[in-house]
């Protein structure tokens, strides 16, 4: 069974301070990890996808990477408007099943000015 | 604009009452989803369906049900069975396939309440 566990799950910043949100994950043939952003009351937006270990992403102050059993959002010089829940979420091979990703619970990020 | 919209918003359902709620996808994606969110819960998966005329049950479908007549619309309804149902749920969807047709969209989620 696929599982991914995100960590802490919950984390308090000041503005500027950096830090990193970890997702470890158990799947039987990764076909995708996905980071996802989601704001109280909104549906996740889509940040990054990374497909195969040693790959990294960014976009503004977000950096995601991956390794065979984890992957790492790293944030730098975070705002404000940086806060949210990040969601991250594996997609195996199933061979002709669901497709569908399996979530982690959630990291919870407040950015305080 | 292009994307996925769900309604209503917020739905309050009474005891022993079934409600559906819309989603609606103009990206042109053949495979569709829906998820429940639970405070303190990661997204679980209810129905999927990948073409028109055809659904799969997810890893909690008991007490719904959903249907697929068109590309562009995957209803979900949620019956009386279902004793649990106040929760957020998403609609999401994706292209039909290749290395950049991987990944999900969502909705804006709706909010269901049982009163």
């Amino acid at each position: 069974e696929d599982q991914v566990t995100q960590s802490p799950e919950a984390l308090r910043l000041q503005e500027g301070e950096s830090s990193s949100l970890n997702c470890s994950y158990t799947v039987s043939g990764l076909r995708g990890l996905f980071w996802y952003r989601q704001d109280p009351g909104k549906g996740p937006e889509f940040l990054f996808t990374l497909y195969s270990a040693g790959e990294e992403k960014e976009k503004e102050r977000l950096k995601a990477t991956l390794t065979k059993k984890e992957s790492f959002l790293h944030i730098t010089a975070p705002k404000p408007e940086d806060s949210a829940t990040y969601l991250c979420a594996v997609q195996a091979y199933s061979g002709g099943g669901a497709d569908g990703l399996t979530f982690g619970k959630g990291t919870h990020l407040i950015i305080q000015p | 604009d292009g994307g996925i919209t769900q309604s209503p918003k917020y739905l309050f359902r009474k005891e022993g009452q079934n409600v559906t709620l819309s989603c609606e996808q103009n990206l042109n994606h053949d495979a569709m989803y829906w998820y429940r969110q639970d405070p303190g819960q990661g997204l679980r998966l209810i129905y999927y369906s990948q073409i028109v005329n055809d659904f799969q049950k997810g890893d909690i479908a008991e007490g719904y049900s959903v249907s697929r007549e068109k590309k562009e619309s995957f209803p979900l309804t949620v019956t009386s069975a279902q004793k649990n149902p106040t929760a957020f749920y998403l609609c999401a969807s994706k292209s039909a396939g290749g290395y950049s047709g991987n990944t999900i969209y969502f909705g804006e989620g709706s909010w269901l309440t049982v009163v």
